[in-house]
């Protein structure tokens, strides 16, 4: 799987957007862009993700650029719930969801 | 949307006995399910692939005959960590793609089981 690099840790002001990078720049044709968020001692949630087209839902937004090699997740509004480590994962198209590598994260603190 | 259970969510056990962990999909069959551990401050590691009604695959360096995998139906994987010590403290976490052999859908986790040996 493609390896992916993000910042380590971010801050966001409560009620604001929150963008969290992803650089993906050896990302192959037949893989997608995962994003996963995992609450202090919860299991990692799904959050959205998306192959080349900016995706959409009650969460969040992907925008993954044109080229493919890097992709930002968008918390519209930031709320104090949404403090967690996001994994951006690359998984090929033709594999088990199940199955990723996780890499480090970024830790987004959202502050009052 | 589907559900992964897991139980207990958490544990404490003495240095040489055995854990058992269970992971259930709870709305949706899955014919492979995945076990990762996640020590303080790292993140998850895949250790095995849970394969119904046949033996599970190991990652590199995790010893098969120390977490032991069992997965006897659709919805019901166990990891048991045998002759458990401290050093295997730690958050162990399931999860399983849903569709057609989980593949182009989304994961779906268990919540989690904190293991303390003592």
């Amino acid at each position: 799987d493609a390896k992916t690099t993000q910042p380590p840790s971010m801050d966001c002001a409560e009620g604001r957007a929150a963008n969290l990078p992803c650089n993906h720049s050896t990302i192959s044709g037949n893989e997608y862009v995962y994003w996963y968020r995992q609450i202090h001692s919860q299991g990692p949630q799904y959050i959205i993700h998306g192959l080349k087209n900016n995706e959409t839902n009650e969460m969040a937004s992907l925008i993954i650029t044109e080229d493919r090699k890097s992709s930002t997740l968008i918390l519209p509004h930031a709320t104090l719930r949404d403090t967690a480590v996001y994994y951006c994962i690359v998984r090929p198209r033709v594999s088990n969801a199940g199955k990723s590598t996780f890499g480090d994260g970024t830790t987004l603190t959202v502050k009052p | 949307g589907a559900v992964v259970s897991q139980h207990p969510s958490w544990v404490i056990c003495k240095s040489g006995t055995s854990v058992k962990i269970e992971c259930r999909s709870l709305d949706f069959q899955a014919t492979t399910m995945f076990w990762y551990r996640q020590f303080p401050k790292q993140s998850l590691m895949l250790m095995a692939t849970s394969n119904e009604g046949s033996k599970a695959t190991y990652e590199q360096g995790v010893e098969k005959d120390k977490f032991l995998i069992n997965h006897a139906s659709l919805t019901l994987s166990t990891l048991t960590v045998t002759s458990a010590h401290p050093e295997d403290s730690s958050f162990y976490i399931c999860s399983a793609g849903t569709g057609i052999s989980g593949m182009n859908t989304e994961a779906f986790f268990g919540q989690g089981t904190r293991l303390t040996v003592v």
